[in-house]
This record gives C-alpha cells, structure tokens and sequence, in this order.
C-alpha cells in the first residue's frame, strides 16, 4: 500500500530560525514529489514540486530535497518568519499515469513560529 | 486575482438537511476535484470530474453527490449530512489527471453540522 509518512508531527521554532521537515514515502513506482503549505482554514498551496531526476529544488526560503533511493524527501525552511506558521503537506504521485486517485498525501507536518 | 472560488466558505447545516457546496475555477482546467479533510488529517479524495466523465471513489459514501455542469463550476451535494461529515471540503483543479500536473487548490468550505 502507497503511503506517506511525515515527521515531526508538529513543530515549534522561534523566528529567524531554520527547519527541516521530513517526508518517507513507499510509493513505487514515483513520479514526483510535491510540498504544499497549508495556512489554518485555507487550502494548499504548492510550494516546490521534483521529478525522481531532481535532488534538490528551492523556492525563496523553502528548500526541498529528494533521495529517490532511499525515498526521502525534506523540506528546509531558512530564517523563518511568523508567515511561515502552517501545516507542511507532502504529496507523493505514483507513476502510473492514472487517474486522480493515485495521490498520496501525508497528514502533514504543522509549523509554529514563535516571535 | 483567485482562481479556485469556493462558496460559502463557512457553511452550517443541520443533521439530515442536504446542502450544496460551489466551486468556480478561472483556469479552464479540464480536471475538478472535491476532498474531504478533517482536523489534523490528510485531504481524502471524494470524486473527480474529468471534464464531464465523473470519476467516484470506491469509498465515497452514497450520500455524497456531484455536478459539473459546464467547465467553470462544479458542486459538491451532501445529501444528509451527519455529525461525521463535519470537515474542511477543498476544491481543486488540474490541467489533466493522472498525478502529473499540480492542483491548484480553493480556500476550501468549512462544515459544520449541528
């Protein structure tokens, strides 16, 4: 069974520090990996998506990286801002090329940033 | 400038009495889909359209229901809602299916059933 397993659960760091958010995943064979940020009461928002050929990719302060071999992604986030408290979904997509239903999503991992 | 819509996005209903959530894309994408999420859980997939060929979910319970009638709105009908469907409900769209293309997620209607 395709599964996806994030940790920590949750998260609490002071402003201006860095993260890591972790991300396993059993799906085979993969496509791609993405992460999204989920603000309370909002819905996902992509923030960096890799293709198995793809190590690392940033966008802003959001780094992701992914190790195909041992299914592992992370998420680094650097001198982190107040904005950035939110739940940190990772989304792994198999390489089946069908249909909708063949993602699978972590619980997430949820960030709090303390001023 | 929004380009998944949902409306209401707060939404209270009483057991047993149906209710309608609305999604409106601006994308033109050929792919809609609703999800279930509840606290602290990952978004479950409910149905999809692609473009007018409805695809349901094996475990999707009857009592959900779903309409596209044009490219732009799609609506998520819960025909008797119960205590255990109180959740967040998210729209998305992509450009085709198949996992290949990002979702592109609504601000999602939160449910409460009293």
């Amino acid at each position: 069974k395709n599964q996806v397993e994030q940790s920590p659960q949750s998260l609490i760091i002071l402003e201006g520090k860095n993260c890591t958010l972790q991300c396993n995943y059993t799906v085979s064979p993969f496509s791609n990996l993405r992460w999204y940020k989920q603000d309370t009461g909002r819905g996902p928002v992509s923030l960096t998506i890799m293709t198995f050929s793809e190590n690392t990719k940033s966008n802003g302060r959001y780094t992701a990286t992914l190790d195909a071999d041992t299914k592992q992604s992370s998420l680094h986030i650097t001198a982190s801002q107040l904005s950035d408290s939110a739940s940190y979904i990772c989304v792994v997509s198999p390489d089946s090329g069908g249909g909708a239903d063949g993602l699978t999503f972590g619980k997430g991992t949820h960030l709090i940033i303390q001023p | 400038d929004a380009m998944v819509i949902q409306n209401p996005r707060y939404q209270v209903t009483q057991f047993g009495k149906p209710v309608t959530l609305s999604c409106s894309q601006t994308l033109n994408h050929n792919v809609m889909y609703w999800y279930q999420q509840k606290s602290s859980q990952a978004p479950k997939l409910l149905f999809h359209y692609y473009d007018k060929d409805f695809n349901n979910e094996a475990d999707t319970p009857d009592n959900f229901q779903s309409r596209r009638p044009n490219t732009s709105f799609c609506f998520l009908d819960i025909r008797s809602p119960g205590l255990g469907d109180a959740a967040m409900y998210l729209c998305a769209t992509s450009w085709q299916a198949g996992g290949t293309d990002t979702q592109y997620f609504g601000p999602g209607t939160r449910l409460t059933v009293l």
